[in-house]
């Protein structure tokens, strides 16, 4: 079946550490790919897309390639400050006519200054 | 700009006790959403609207319900609440259904406690 795996957290980081969050998929047809990320106490935020193999989603300085071949989409920042300090999930959506959503199990990330 | 708005934030419930989540939105999107978000086990769709006037079935849709009211509304009601519903709801919402690579919009969730 679709499902979508990513990294067990808590991640936890100094400030300016690089950051890299594993998602790998699977999926039948040619999904789009997402990563949303959720602070503390609110709902989830787009931070990036890719809709296409080798499409490189980016926002905030966080990025994101979707590799076909490995069928991964993971998430790196060259530098992350406390302010990233959430939970991100990545998400996958089939070329259908639902729009739905499949999810990750969501990672942690925790920085410290 | 309000986005997606869900009521209410908190919950309470007892065992067999019923309640309506309710979600609105209002960016004339078509298709809505219902999730819920349990620890290490990502989100979870229960229902979903991909336009007004029908609804489907999720992942997870055993004791539930929904109501597409409208356009802009769309929510979910628990007919006899048990504690293994005791989650954090997630409404969403987007454009539209039919290929679209929009992204869903989510509402600050309810948080649910069933004793």
């Amino acid at each position: 079946g679709n499902s979508v795996t990513q990294m067990e957290g808590p991640v936890t980081l100094s400030e300016e550490a690089f950051l890299t969050i594993n998602c790998t998929y699977t999926a039948t047809g040619y999904p789009s790919l997402f990563w949303y990320v959720q602070y503390p106490g609110e709902g989830l935020q787009l931070l990036l897309k890719a809709t296409k193999a080798d499409d490189k989603g980016s926002n905030k300085g966080f990025e994101a390639t979707y590799r076909k071949e490995t069928t991964s989409f993971h998430l790196e920042k060259g530098s992350v400050q406390v302010s990233d300090s959430a939970v991100y999930f990545c998400a996958l959506r089939l070329s259908s006519n639902t729009g739905k959503l499949i999810f990750g199990q969501g990672t942690t990330l925790q920085v410290k200054p | 700009n309000a986005g997606v708005t869900q009521t209410p934030k908190f919950q309470v419930l007892k065992t067999g006790q019923s309640m309506t989540l309710q979600c609105a939105q209002d960016m004339n999107h078509n298709s809505m959403y219902w999730y819920r978000q349990d620890p290490g086990m990502g989100l979870r769709l229960i229902y979903y609207s991909a336009s007004e006037g029908t609804t489907d079935k999720g992942e997870v849709p055993n004791g539930y319900n929904v109501s597409r009211l409208n356009k802009r509304e769309f929510s979910l009601r628990l007919e006899s609440a048990a504690p293994s519903q005791t989650s954090v709801y997630f409404c969403a919402s987007s454009p539209q259904g039919d290929y679209s690579n929009q992204p869903q919009h989510f509402g600050d969730g309810t948080r649910l406690s069933i004793l």
